[in-house]
């Protein structure tokens, strides 16, 4: 089964910096799926940026960035230019892309606090 | 807004009651996945269907069950509950089970039990 890590519960960025988040995962597949998700206060799940196994270039998203080393099993998402509306739960999230039952496995989550 | 509804969105019960969350789908979405957050956790897969068939199952309770119907809605069914069962659920929809795309999520559902 795969599972997600992510090491780091809460992380604070100053208003305007840039911080970067955290993701590890293992698994034993070759093709999958990455994503970030950004939970508000308002608990609803929002998409921040998604990135495909099978590609080498980093996901950008405005500012939002992926750094993913395949290799290492690594996912971190760096915020540029934090903004008071990025204070938020984050979520790494890893899908399979074989077999039937390709639900999205979540990390622990990221508290994220920007400070103004 | 994700397109997928969720209802209710606020729910108070009390141990040993059973309740039923309700999901509709995004339009043309054919799988429907249901999971559960309990207070300042992550997100715990629960159940999976396609199309109207269970496709996989996590760590779902024997107390709780789901189906999705022909109009592609689904339900989730919860019985004797009890304190620990407090927690929001959310339900997600996608094109397919095995696409390129994310999961579109409901707002959720939160559930308490006194």
């Amino acid at each position: 089964a795969q599972t997600v890590t992510q090491s780091q519960p809460e992380m604070s960025v100053q208003e305007a910096e840039t911080v970067t988040l955290s993701c590890t995962y293992d698994t034993s597949e070759s093709d999958y799926y990455l994503f970030w998700y950004k939970q508000p206060p308002s608990r609803q799940m929002i998409l921040v940026i998604r990135q495909e196994a099978y590609k080498q270039q980093n996901a950008t998203e405005n500012r939002f960035s992926v750094n993913f080393q395949k290799a290492a099993k690594s996912f971190s998402l760096k915020i540029s230019d934090s903004q008071l509306g990025d204070a938020a739960m984050y979520f790494c999230a890893y899908r399979s892309a074989e077999g039937a039952g390709n639900m999205l496995t979540f990390g622990g989550g990221t508290r994220l606090m920007v400070k103004p | 807004d994700s397109g997928v509804t969720q209802t209710p969105k606020h729910l108070i019960t009390a141990t040993g009651q059973r309740v039923t969350l309700r999901c509709s789908p995004r339009s043309g979405d054919l799988s429907v996945y249901w999971y559960q957050q309990s207070l300042d956790q992550g997100l715990q897969f629960l159940i999976q269907y396609y199309n109207g068939e269970e496709r996989a199952k996590g760590n779902i309770l024997e107390r709780f069950s789901a189906q999705q119907f022909p109009d592609l809605h689904s339900e989730l069914n919860l019985s004797s509950l009890e304190l620990g069962d407090s927690a929001l659920y959310f339900c997600a929809s996608s094109v397919s089970p095995v696409n390129t795309g994310e999961l579109f999520f409901g707002e959720g559902s939160r559930l308490t039990v006194l």
